[in-house]
Order: C-alpha cells, then sequence, then structure tokens
C-alpha cells in the first residue's frame, strides 16, 4: 500500500511569491496534518484537516493556509513568502476514530527554500 | 517554556554501545509519549509508544515514562550504525502532537 506522498520533493522561490505544497493521504486516512520543520526548532504545527475542514492551526500568520479536498489530499499554500519560512515541510495523515492514540503517518516532506 | 525539550546533540556513539535519548516535557495533559526516528531527507516513522508510566520494550528499543518528573527516556542497545538518525519525542493529548526539536545521533563503525 502506498504511503503519504508529498509534491514537489524541492521548491525554489524568491521573497514575496506565492509557494503551493501538496500532500496525498494513505488511501482511507481522512486526517491530514501539516507541520514546519525549520533548523534546530523540531516539528511546528501548522494546519489539521479532517473531512474538508479546517479542524485546528497552529501559531502562525494567516499568509499560511491551505484545503482539503473531496479525496482526502491536501494543499498548504504560503503567501507573500520571508526567508524565514525556508523550511521542510511535512504532512501527516491518520485515519479518524481508532481509539484515543492515534498514529500518526508522515510523508518524506517539501524542502521549500525562499532566497 | 517549550511543551517537549530534548538535547538536540550531536550525539556520537560506537557501535555496540548503549543509547540514551531523553526528553522532557511541561504538559500535564500529555497522554500518550512517542519516539519518531527521522532519517535525512526522510519523513519521521513511529518508533514506539507508551501511555503509563513505565517501559516499555520492543526489540532493541526502550522507552521509558516518568509522568511524576515529565521525563522521557529512549534506550537502544547494541546500536548499529542503521540507528544513525535524529530522534524525536513527542507529546499528545486529544488531536494535538507536540514535537521536541529532536536528537541527532550517529552511530560509529
Amino acid at each position: 500500500e502506498a504511503g503519504v506522498t508529498q509534491s514537489p520533493t524541492h521548491l525554489i522561490k524568491t521573497r514575496g511569491q506565492q509557494a503551493t505544497l501538496r500532500c496525498s493521504p494513505i488511501s482511507g486516512h481522512t486526517s491530514v496534518y501539516w507541520y514546519q520543520q525549520a533548523l534546530g526548532l523540531g516539528l511546528q504545527f501548522l494546519l489539521w484537516y479532517d473531512e474538508g475542514e479546517e479542524r485546528n492551526r497552529g501559531n502562525f500568520p494567516p499568509r499560511f493556509s491551505g484545503r482539503q479536498f473531496p479525496n482526502y489530499s491536501s494543499e498548504l499554500n504560503v503567501n507573500a513568502l520571508e526567508l524565514e519560512d525556508s523550511a521542510l515541510y511535512l504532512c501527516a495523515t491518520q485515519l479518524r476514530g481508532r481509539g484515543p492514540y492515534n498514529e500518526q503517518f508522515f510523508g518524506p516532506g517539501t524542502r521549500l527554500t525562499v532566497l | 517554556q517549550k511543551e517537549v525539550e530534548q538535547d538536540p546533540g550531536p550525539l556520537s556513539v560506537p557501535e555496540g554501545a548503549i543509547v540514551s535519548l531523553n526528553c522532557t516535557y511541561s504538559n500535564s495533559a500529555f497522554q500518550y509519549f512517542m519516539w519518531y526516528r527521522q532519517y535525512s531527507r526522510k519523513g519521521p516513522e513511529l518508533l514506539m509508544y507508551t501511555y503509563s508510566s513505565g517501559n516499555k520494550e520492543d526489540g532493541r528499543f526502550t522507552a521509558q515514562v516518568d509522568k511524576s518528573s515529565k521525563y522521557i527516556s529512549l534506550f537502544i542497545r547494541d546500536s548499529q550504525p542503521s540507528d544513525s538518525a535524529t530522534y524525536l519525542c513527542a507529546g499528545t493529548y486529544g488531536q494535538n502532537f507536540v514535537f521536541g526539536p529532536g536528537t541527532r545521533l550517529s552511530v560509529l563503525p
């Protein structure tokens, strides 16, 4: 069974541009989480989508946004890119309703570089 | 204070050594604690998760949680060069997953 996939693998943008990152979940997974992993800071929670709705967002400005499509794939958009947005962006998906602990499965990430 | 803290390393050990990786946390709401392994240029993969205080063993890996002191540990026995990676600890409550910054481990042949 295919795992979580993300595209593109690498993305290079200049300051002020917009970036779009994509995530395809494992078949049957309905929840998608987005994380930012900047050097030395660990994974910072960005957004959580479930059943097409945004359920929670982390402490990031509104220029970080996204959506979830009817097939449960998801898109993360970052507008007005800043140098400090350079990071690895990870998507994790989850099968809902499996009890109190529900494992997240991570994709390989998209490396965003802002010049 | 960050909710989950861990020493970023890097930690270098010889092959066959016992490795101890540690985290502290501040959020008493955490219900589950996890250890993830992340190889270079890859996404994190779950190694182990545990709920209660005490030890949980899986092969060469043992996870230990002490809720009274808010301390989480991962022990790796007979470490191998293939264990070289960044190890992330995390706590979760509800649908909130909070990760530490990770400890970079190198096991030298």
